[in-house]
């Protein structure tokens, strides 16, 4: 199995632009999660999707982000506009279902705002 | 919410010592405790985890115990290698919860 894959690994968009970030979860997952890492406030979780359908986007920060899931096997993560202090790694998990079970993270994208 | 704090921070140890990080939880209602290994520039790695009707787990050189009673759980590393040199993540989600807490992470550095 591939595991997570997210596209792209690097980002870097001048303030003002549109990031869009891409996540393809592990083959046969219904649950799938963006958690945005940071120094300041470690692991957080963003939106949580399960069977393709949006069940909590509480973490979501500001109406600037925005989450789709068109198909169980592609997900992304939309910035418009990008500001600075959304420098930060975003990383796409999937796991088998909700509940109690094994969340498997991407590799992640380093995103940078200047 | 669930509030999970990681204790230490940093931890240095010898090749060959044993390395233990520990964690509390606040929710009582939690019941499933992932520990997470995330090296320079990937993903955090699923390395183990227990649910509260265990109270030790082992696989190889690393073992979890839980304590519901007291709250907290630890992570124990047996016979260090450089390669287990990493940021370690506890969590931990209630019942039929997706969510996971996680502590801000130990950073471990095994001395060759």
């Amino acid at each position: 199995d591939a595991g997570v894959i997210q596209s792209p690994r690097h980002e870097v968009t001048e303030m003002g632009q549109e990031v869009t970030l891409r996540c393809k979860p592990i083959s046969g997952h219904n649950s799938l999660f963006w958690y945005r890492q940071t120094m300041m406030r470690g692991l957080e979780l963003l939106i949580y999707f399960n069977n393709n359908v949006p069940i909590d986007d509480s973490g979501m920060p500001e109406d600037r982000f925005s989450a789709k899931m068109p198909n169980a096997s592609f997900s992304t993560l939309k910035i418009q506009p990008s500001e600075p202090r959304d420098s930060a790694v975003y990383f796409c998990a999937s796991s088998l279902n909700r509940g109690l079970y094994e969340q498997y993270f991407g590799p992640g994208t380093r995103l940078t705002v200047t | 919410g669930e509030n999970v704090e990681q204790h230490p921070s940093t931890l240095s140890v010898q090749e060959g010592d044993s390395a233990v990080i520990k964690c509390t939880y606040s929710d009582s209602a939690s019941n499933y405790f992932p520990w997470y290994k995330q090296e320079l520039g990937k993903g955090p790695q699923l390395i183990i985890d227990i649910r509260s009707n265990v109270g030790e787990k082992k696989d190889q050189r690393i073992a979890v115990t839980l304590n519901k009673t007291a709250k907290h759980f630890s992570l124990h590393i047996t016979e260090t290698q450089p390669e287990d040199s990493a940021v370690y993540f506890c969590a931990a989600s209630s019942r039929n919860d997706y969510k996971l807490s996680f502590g801000a992470g130990t950073t471990v550095t095994v001395r060759a």
